[in-house]
């Protein structure tokens, strides 16, 4: 039981150059969210996704979009990377029914720009 | 604007002593509380929550307390472990809708 999968776990871009971070979980969990931790920050939530088919945003969505292919995978675009989206980016998810209590976490992509 | 805030960025502790780790927040309508606990190249997982009908939640080793009135909450791990150095986020949410992470507090526990 893989539970939530990141790749790539590393990530060098130059600034203007495009991107998809992929997450896929293997526990049937309905909710699937991207979040990024920068220093001095804690972690913030960029997009979820409550249901297949269905994205909101959260605090820091610009420069970012999201697919929820299906119930398994969400993926994260950056369509121009810039400087100030270097962060370490979590993908997460919490199971079916769930009052959003646990969070499942990846194990991270850290993704530099230059 | 942070919401959560840890303004403790690190804490050392000897083995078998008390760890004590704070949070405040400043959203009154924040009614739900957990904690996570990151080790390097890893995930947060989560470790423990309380809601704001209780001022207090123990599991094993681990204990939160919430003070709703001074908008506060805090971690205890009693007694401290050497596997228990790593990053400690406290997160909170209105209706468990969308959490709030603080900045984390790194813990090292001396052997």
């Amino acid at each position: 039981n893989a539970g939530v999968t990141q790749t790539p776990k590393f990530q060098v871009l130059k600034t203007g150059q495009s991107m998809t971070l992929q997450c896929a979980q293997d526990m049937n969990h309905n909710s699937m969210y991207w979040y990024r931790q920068d220093p001095g920050m804690g972690l913030r939530l960029i997009y979820y996704s409550a249901s297949e088919g269905t994205t909101d945003k959260g605090e820091v969505p610009n420069g970012y979009n999201v697919s929820r292919l299906n119930k398994r995978e969400f993926s994260l675009r950056l369509e121009s990377a810039a400087p100030s989206q270097t962060s370490v980016y979590f993908c997460a998810s919490t199971p079916p029914g769930s009052t959003n209590e646990k969070l499942f976490f990846g194990s991270g992509t850290q993704l530099s720009v230059l | 604007d942070q919401q959560v805030k840890q303004n403790s960025p690190s804490l050392s502790v000897q083995e078998g002593r008390i760890s004590i780790l704070n949070c405040d927040y400043t959203n009154s309508m924040f009614d739900y509380f957990l904690w996570y606990k990151k080790y390097p190249a890893e995930g947060p997982t989560f470790l423990i929550s309380i809601s704001s009908i209780k001022d207090k939640n123990e599991d094993g080793r681990f204990t939160v307390f919430l003070n709703k009135s001074a908008k506060h909450l805090s971690l205890h791990i009693v007694p401290s472990q050497p596997g228990d150095s790593a990053v400690y986020f406290c997160a909170a949410s209105e209706s468990r809708n969308q959490f709030y992470f603080g900045t984390g507090t790194s813990l090292t526990v001396i052997p």
